[in-house]
Order: structure tokens, then sequence, then C-alpha cells
């Protein structure tokens, strides 16, 4: 079983609505949870980093949330635009290991 | 200051063969990671390079290996290669990954037939 999930598997909305993308993960001992966007054929890049005594990071319209205590994350997505479309991947960091999510495929239609 | 830079972006090859990846990372960044991506697996960790030292390796087998340069610059080669290693290979660059940012680069895309 993967220690990072990532729900929904694939997810498609309508530009200009909002989106909430969930993980969850059993990696300990936690350092850091990083949410990356990756366009296709392309490398990931970085969006947000967040360490345990975080529980909010912004980045423009992706806000980051991060329970430490529940083990969960979700990345929100506000006013979505086309060019959010890509794959959002989930990456938790326990010491030297970095344990990577399945991604989340969103689609943004006109 | 330039991004990660992966040569080359594509490359098709034989089974059997062997194939060397190269990755130049941002200037000042020690830490060199090595990923392969599928459609069926996501994104794999390979090995970690810090300064010129392998840190951390993933669960890949012996035919994968690597190495770091002086100068940071990264190779990555694949000997005896088979059908399912066709994919994406992406290398990262970061201060230090524990703890700082990683900066993609573009991948190169292996295809084997």
């Amino acid at each position: 079983k993967n220690q990072v999930e990532q729900s929904p598997q694939s997810l498609i909305i309508l530009e200009g609505k909002n989106c909430t993308l969930q993980c969850n993960y059993t990696v300990s001992p936690f350092s850091n949870l990083r949410w990356y966007k990756q366009d296709t054929g392309r490398g990931p890049v970085s969006l947000t980093i967040m360490t345990f005594s975080e529980n909010t990071k912004s980045n423009g319209r992706y806000t980051a949330t991060l329970d430490a205590d529940t083990k969960q994350s979700s990345l929100h997505i506000t006013a979505s635009q086309l060019s959010d479309s890509a794959s959002y991947i989930c990456v938790v960091s326990a010491g030297g290991d970095m344990r990577f999510g399945a991604g989340t495929r969103l689609t943004v239609k006109p | 200051k330039a991004g990660v830079t992966q040569t080359p972006r594509y490359l098709i090859k034989t089974r059997g063969q062997q194939v060397t990846l190269s990755c130049s990372p941002i200037s000042g960044h020690r830490s060199v990671s090595w990923y392969q991506q599928t459609p069926g697996q996501g994104l794999q960790f390979l090995f970690e390079y810090f300064s010129e030292t392998q840190r951390n390796k993933g669960n890949f087998p012996g035919r994968f290996s690597g190495r770091q340069f002086s100068n940071s610059r990264s190779e990555m080669n694949v000997s005896t290669l088979e059908l399912g290693d066709s994919a994406l290979y992406l290398c990262a660059s970061s201060l230090d990954p524990r703890t700082y940012e990683q900066y993609f680069g573009p991948g190169t895309r292996l295809t084997v037939t």
C-alpha cells in the first residue's frame, strides 16, 4: 500500500470553479509535505512546501492545508483557469526519504 | 539563474542496449535526484547524489546506476534495457532536498523497443 494516497484520481471542473484535492499519508517521521503541479510531458513545478508547524500556505490561487495529527493535506484551487489543467502530486518527506502520491489529474473545461 | 537541464530530451533504444542520461543542476545546488515516471507507477525515486556521493537509493535493480561529478553534473546509466524501462526520467536539483525546494528538469523521454 502506498504511504501517500491522493484523491480523487481524476477530476473535471468548469473554468472559474473551485476544487479541492486530498492527500493522506502514513509516512513517519514527518519532515515536510510538498505539492507539485506537473503539466503533461514536463517536469513537476513546486507549489508549496509545508513543515510540521504550518497549517496553511498559499501561492496565488493555490492554498494548501496540513493537519499533521490526522496526517491529511489538501490543495484548494480557487477560480480555476484552463492553465490549471495538470497533474497535482503530493510528496511527503520522512528523514531522507521522499514518498510520492500517484497524483490527481485535473482537467479544467471552458 | 538557468534552470535544470537534461539531455537528451528524447531517446529511442532497443532491448539489451544501454543508455546514459545527463543532468545539469542549477548553479550552486549540490544535490541531484533522479526519478522514473511511468503512467502506471507514477513518480518513483531512483537515487540522490550529494557532493559526488550517493546519499539515498530507491528500490531499483542494479542495472540503474548513476554518478555525480565535481561540478555537480550528474549522469544516470541503465544497462541491458528492458521494455519496461520506457519512461520519463526526471532529475531534480536542490541545495538539500530534505529541507529545501527541489527544481525539476524537463525530463528525458526514453522509449525502449
